[in-house]
């Protein structure tokens, strides 16, 4: 059975270079999260897709940050300009959908984004 | 908004013993509230939850928690642990009709034989 796939698993970069993070959600999901878990501490919500719009971006930390859902599936996560503070394990969930009565949200692995 | 205060950044726990993990929230409004438990090198995993009803919540392993309204607590037990519950621990919570968690800091638990 196929789980919410994240790629890559790991990815180390330069400071200031451009990256995107991959997240296949569970066929099916219409709604798509992403949360950022700095070491040391709990998930903290960046995103969130209804479809292929963007419902609620209001956790992104600055501009360098940018999701999209193109086809109301897989969304990537691209990050401009890296800094060494970005550093973190990226979490991507999905849900059957969201608000209303509770859905539960189901989680990948992961990305750990070093930045050098 | 709400929060998450996890009140014991690691636990350490002999096999068989029994466990607790303190969770603390704040909200004005209802919510609703999560354990999750993370193995090394994989994801987050739903343990429990409460949505409404019954205060005493039982999970997934044997794992059950209780919510405390009036004391805005969620606290998490296992009566006997296993080597196999090694594994970092987080409290969340989520106000009714949301859809976005927000995590306490998490509470690493290490079973010892």
């Amino acid at each position: 059975g196929a789980g919410v796939s994240q790629t890559p698993s790991n990815k180390v970069t330069e400071k200031g270079k451009y990256v995107e993070l991959r997240c296949d959600p569970i066929s099916g999901h219409t709604a798509l999260y992403w949360y950022r878990q700095s070491l040391g501490q709990g998930p903290e919500f960046l995103i969130y897709f209804q479809g292929t719009g963007a419902a609620d971006d209001s956790g992104l930390p600055n501009d360098r940050f940018f999701a999209v859902r193109p086809e109301g599936s897989v969304s990537t996560l691209k990050i401009q300009r890296t800094e060494r503070g970005d550093s973190a394990v990226y979490l991507c969930a999905s849900s059957l959908s969201a608000g209303g009565f509770y859905n539960e949200q189901f989680f990948g692995p992961g990305t750990r984004l070093t930045v050098l | 908004a709400q929060s998450v205060t996890q009140l014991d950044s690691q636990v350490p726990v002999f096999e068989e013993a029994p466990v607790e993990l303190r969770c603390n929230y704040s909200s004005s409004v209802s919510v609703y509230l999560f354990w999750y438990v993370q193995y090394p090198n994989q994801g987050l995993q739903l343990l429990l939850k409460y949505l409404s009803g019954s205060t005493l919540v039982k999970g997934i392993n044997g794992f059950e928690a209780e919510f405390n309204k009036s004391q805005t607590s969620f606290h998490l037990r296992k009566p006997s642990v296993h080597i196999s519950d090694t594994a970092e621990y987080f409290c969340a919570v989520s106000e009714v009709s949301d859809y976005k968690l927000s995590f306490g800091a998490g509470t690493t638990v290490t079973v010892r034989a």
